[in-house]
């Protein structure tokens, strides 16, 4: 089982720039989410999707844009990428069972100059 | 500010000794789950506890929900240097699809 796989593990952006972070789920679960990791700060929710055609803002939304057009699928779009943004992002996907775990990727290493 | 604190923030102890990490909020939540990292991955579940003073063990990690569902607690008994790495806690609240994680606490166990 693959479980979560996210791409690219590292990425070097110059403010201004654009990318997308893919993640990408072979569990069928329906729950998907981002979180940013900076020291310090644990993990800070910014987007999540319960269901494919579905998302919300987590606490941290602002600069980040999302889409689930497929259950497979969660990508997580800079639109115009800042220093503040640099971080370690990590993609999850969670089954509907009441005690189900967070199922986490191996991240992205994410540093904007 | 984070919905969870997590204290302490870093823990170096030696093998042998006993530990125990606290994970406080002012809001209620439906369950709570803790996890543990190391570096370069992704965090893995330890435990999900759901019901207000609700124990569970798990070797030699014992965690606790508080009555009220608003606080947790992890205590490891005779600390081991594969303990070391990062642990944090993560709570659903009672409204909501969303998982606030705390600020971590990050553990050093030496040899």
């Amino acid at each position: 089982n693959a479980g979560v796989t996210q791409t690219p593990k590292f990425q070097v952006l110059k403010t201004g720039q654009s990318m997308t972070l893919q993640c990408a789920q072979d569990m069928n679960h329906e729950y998907m989410s981002w979180y940013r990791q900076d020291p310090g700060m644990g993990l800070r929710l910014i987007h999540y999707s319960v269901g494919a055609g579905i998302t919300d803002q987590g606490e941290v939304p602002n600069g980040y844009n999302v889409s689930r057009s497929t259950t497979e699928d969660f990508p997580l779009r800079l639109l115009s990428a800042a220093p503040s943004q640099t971080s370690v992002y990590f993609c999850a996907s969670m089954g509907a069972r009441l005690d189900s775990p967070l199922h986490f990727g191996n991240g992205t290493r994410l540093t904007v100059t | 500010t984070q919905l969870l604190e997590q204290s302490p923030q870093f823990l170096s102890i030696q093998e042998g000794e006993n530990l125990t990490v606290y994970c406080n909020s002012s809001s209620v939540f439906s369950s709570l789950q803790w996890y543990r990292q190391e570096p370069g991955e992704g965090p893995v579940l330890l435990v999900t506890v759901v019901t207000g003073g609700e124990v569970k063990k798990l070797k030699r990690l014992t965690f606790q929900f508080g009555d009220a569902r608003k606080d947790s607690s992890l205590h490891i008994t005779a600390a081991q240097p594969g303990d070391t790495g990062l642990y944090l806690c993560a709570g659903e609240p009672l409204t909501g699809n969303q998982f606030y994680f705390g600020t971590g606490t990050s553990l050093t166990v030496i040899p």
